[in-house]
Formats: C-alpha cells, structure tokens, sequence
C-alpha cells in the first residue's frame, strides 16, 4: 500500500497570504494525484486532479504541482473560505490512499 | 447528487447496510467507491466497484467483511457491512470516480457508530 504523507498537520496563514501544502508518497504515482477540501461536517470537494488541473469551478488561486513521490498545493491569496482541512489522494495504485490531512487555520 | 442513507447505531458483531442514491447522472456509467473518516481523523477507502458491476476491490481491515453492490436499475450504491467492529465507527461517504480518474463528486455522509 502506497502510504501519502502530509505536511504540515496544521499551518497558520493569514488572509491574503500564501499557503503552500505539501504531500508525499512513499513510492511514485506518476501525476495520479488528487487534492481534496473539506469543511466541518463537510463531504470532501475535489480541488485539483493529474497533480496539477482544477477542476471545474475550483478558482485560478489553487495550484498543484508536482510528480512521481513529491506533490505541493499552492493557495496564492488566502480568502476566508479557504481554511479547511486539505487532503491528497493517490490513485495510482489499489488501494486509492489519502493522506492524512493538512488543516490550513488563520493566523 | 449523492444522498447516502442507511447510518446508525450498531452492537459490536452486528450488521447494516448503507445505501447511496444517484440523481442528475446515469450511475451505470460510472465506477464508485465508499470511504470513511473515524470522528477527527484522515479519510480512509474502503471498498469499490466497476461501473458494471464486475469488478470490486475492498481494503485490507473490511475484506471478507463488507460488500459492496449496485442496482443500476435503481441509481442506487451499497455497501453490506458485517461482524462490524469498533474501529469500523466513522463517517461513510459514497464517491463518483469522474473521467480524470478522481473522485469528483461525494455524497453528504451517513454516520456509524459502533457501540454496545
């Protein structure tokens, strides 16, 4: 099982700030990576998929990056609604493993 | 959307069956899978199923344990869960597997708690 690791566990930011999130895995995965958002008491929304596209909706703030172990998420100019729990997912490889979550809070 | 139902209160042992119902897409077209969040923890899979049926996969702590269905007929996803343990308590959500491959659509969650 490919184990997804992410970094920080919690990061401060404040409004209009840069957040940058990182993740990886413990064996490559190609560009098969996803991001997730979730708010309290939320379903999960997907943000970013192939590492690197947004998907539908999700604004030109939100970028990926990355490819084979090493994965980012960059938030260039945080707004309120952006803090939330952020979470990769590999699909690579069954079984489709998530990391365990980074919570972007205000600072 | 994805409306899951079938969440509740079970004793250690027992069994429930969740269910996971489509509208405003044909569900026969796509695959789809359920994962869970235990209270203040990271998503986990669980178990998947090919758009036709055919094919599932199940994570390694509920193989031989839970099964997962589908009624396309219905629009509807299951998920059979026997012997349920206490580490099984959690937030169960179904999820669409879009053409990127990711999950690109999630339902609102049904609640288990697994408690005597």
């Amino acid at each position: 099982e490919i184990v997804m690791t992410q970094s920080p566990a919690t990061l401060s930011v404040s409004l209009g700030e840069r957040a940058t999130l990182s993740c990886r895995a413990s064996q490559s995965v190609s560009s098969n990576l996803a991001w997730y958002q979730q708010k309290p008491g939320q379903a999960p929304r997907l943000l970013i998929y192939g590492a690197s596209t947004r998907a539908t909706g999700i604004p030109a703030r939100f970028s990926g990056s990355g490819s084979g172990t090493e994965f980012t998420l960059t938030i260039s100019s945080l707004q309120s609604e952006d803090f939330a729990v952020y979470s990769c997912q590999q699909y690579n490889n069954w079984p489709r493993t998530f990391g365990q979550g980074t919570k972007l809070e205000i600072k | 959307q994805l409306v899951e139902s079938g969440g509740g209160l079970v004793q250690p042992g027992g069994s429930l069956r969740l269910s996971c119902a489509a509208s405003g897409f044909t569900l026969s077209a796509y695959s789809m899978h359920w994962v869970r969040q235990a209270p203040g923890k990271g998503l986990q899979y669980v178990s998947a199923i090919s758009y036709g049926g055919g094919s599932t996969y199940y994570a390694d702590s509920v193989e031989g344990r839970f099964t997962i269905s589908r009624d396309n007929s219905k629009n509807t996803l299951y998920l059979q869960m026997g012997s349920l343990r206490l580490e099984d308590m959690a937030v169960y959500f179904c999820a669409r597997v879009g053409i990127n491959s990711a999950f690109d659509m999630w339902g609102q969650g049904t609640m288990v708690t697994v408690s005597s």
